[in-house]
């Protein structure tokens, strides 16, 4: 079945600091992916997603690329704020579970001041 | 934007209790979902559906039924709740288009716990 693999937290990184947080993925077909936000006591958002290979996500200077060959989805961001603190969560859809998503277990970020 | 809505962010309940929890949907996506969050555990499906009175078992759907009487309602229900049902509980919603996999919106979530 359907997989999603991230790195593990927690993560903490001083304000500016430069982010990636690693995720690789099992799956048949061509799936979509996609980088989920939850903020504190909130809900899960979508941050961005991406449809094919080669397709590059991006948003709030958040950016990831769908690279097939190594099955990846890495999440970076150049300068990091106190305000990104957050669970962020990997996931994919349209692989063999046609209509759900596979998450991956999510990865806590704080960053200091 | 959509609103996905829950009918209480926090609720304490007894063993023993049946529990409704309540999700609303408004841009009338024909998929809806329930997940439970635990730390360390991620998020696991309970149950999802697809379509109006559809509804289909996910990871961990034991101890829960489901109902979907509307196409903008999805009910989650423990029947006799226990304290390993002590979690946050998200309800999820997403188009249902034919070639597309399409991104799930979420509620803000309600914090169950059971005494």
């Amino acid at each position: 079945g359907d997989s999603v693999t991230q790195m593990e937290g927690p993560v903490t990184l001083s304000e500016e600091a430069f982010l990636t947080i690693n995720c690789t993925y099992t799956a048949t077909g061509y799936p979509s992916l996609f980088w989920y936000v939850q903020y504190p006591g909130e809900g899960l958002q979508l941050l961005l997603k991406a449809t094919k290979a080669d397709d590059k996500g991006s948003n709030k200077g958040f950016e990831a690329t769908y690279r097939k060959e190594t099955t990846s989805f890495h999440l970076e961001k150049g300068s990091v704020q106190v305000s990104d603190s957050a669970v962020y969560f990997c996931a994919l859809s349209g692989g063999t579970n046609a209509g759900k998503s596979t998450f991956g277990d999510g990865t806590t970020l704080t960053v200091k001041p | 934007d959509v609103k996905v809505t829950q009918s209480s962010r926090y609720l304490v309940k007894r063993t023993g209790e049946k529990v409704f929890l309540e999700c609303v949907q408004d841009m009338d996506h024909e998929n809806m979902f329930w997940y439970r969050q635990d730390p360390g555990l991620g998020l696991r499906l309970i149950y999802f559906s697809y379509d109006v009175k559809m509804k289909e078992k996910g990871d961990i759907p034991e101890g829960y039924s489901v109902s979907r009487e509307k196409k903008e309602r999805f009910s989650l229900i423990l029947e006799s709740a226990s304290t390993n049902q002590t979690s946050m509980y998200l309800c999820a919603s997403s188009l249902s288009v034919a070639g597309l996999n399409n991104e799930q919106f979420f509620g803000p979530g309600t914090r169950l716990t059971v005494l």
